[in-house]
């Protein structure tokens, strides 16, 4: 059982470059979500999934995509990667969904990101 | 959407005191505020969460209390020993899932 696996665990890019986030749980969680986490700013909400086949913007939405592939995998695209875009990425899942009875999340090990 | 403010943003104790970190939040319609832990280079992990219906909830020496009418909810953390050194989150569950706060450090001292 190995929870939430997030793929890479650490990228370099170069201003421009495209790339995709892959996260993938084992748990049969319904909600899946995107945060970033920066220096004094928490973990701030990019993207979110209630089910299989819904995403709904979060907090910081620009610059990124999402796609939910099927119910075991949240994957973040970044189209063209900015210097603003540097910061740990944390994918997270939850048994209930938001709206109707939240859980705790789980949390992937994190993909640390740097644009150069 | 739900606003989420922790205090402080850093807290020393010494080794054995108790440690207390405060969140407000913002949103009503809140239901559910976990507080999470997090280790330098790990990810945050679960510790405790409580839900609206309940007003105080512990674990050993963890607690955590929820002031609904005053939008407010704690973390109390007794006896502090090394290993409860890292950064506290608190959260509140909105219609847009979880709010973060910003963080608190806790450092505890020999």
């Amino acid at each position: 059982n190995a929870g939430v696996t997030q793929t890479p665990k650490f990228q370099v890019l170069k201003t421009g470059q495209s790339m995709t986030l892959q996260c993938a749980q084992d748990m049969n969680h319904n909600s899946m979500y995107w945060y970033r986490q920066d220096p004094g700013m928490g973990l701030r909400l990019i993207y979110y999934s209630a089910s299989e086949g819904t995403t709904d913007k979060g907090e910081v939405p620009n610059g990124y995509n999402v796609s939910r592939l099927n119910k075991r995998e949240f994957s973040l695209r970044l189209e063209s990667a900015a210097p603003s875009q540097t910061s740990v990425y944390f994918c997270a899942s939850s048994r209930g969904t938001y709206r109707d009875s939240p859980y705790g999340y789980t949390f992937g090990s994190g993909t640390r990101l740097t644009v150069v | 959407g739900e606003n989420v403010e922790q205090h402080p943003s850093t807290l020393s104790v010494q080794e054995g005191d108790s440690a207390v970190i405060k969140c407000t939040y913002s949103d009503s319609a809140s239901n559910y505020f976990p507080w999470y832990k997090q280790e330098l280079g790990k990810r945050p992990q679960l510790i405790i969460d409580i839900r609206s219906n309940v007003g105080e909830k512990k674990d050993q020496r963890i607690a955590v209390t929820l002031n609904k009418t005053a939008k407010h909810f704690s973390l109390h953390i007794t006896e502090t020993q090394p290993e409860d050194s890292a950064v506290y989150f608190c959260a509140g569950g909105g219609a847009d899932g979880l709010t973060f706060g910003k963080g608190t450090h806790l450092i505890i001292q020999p």
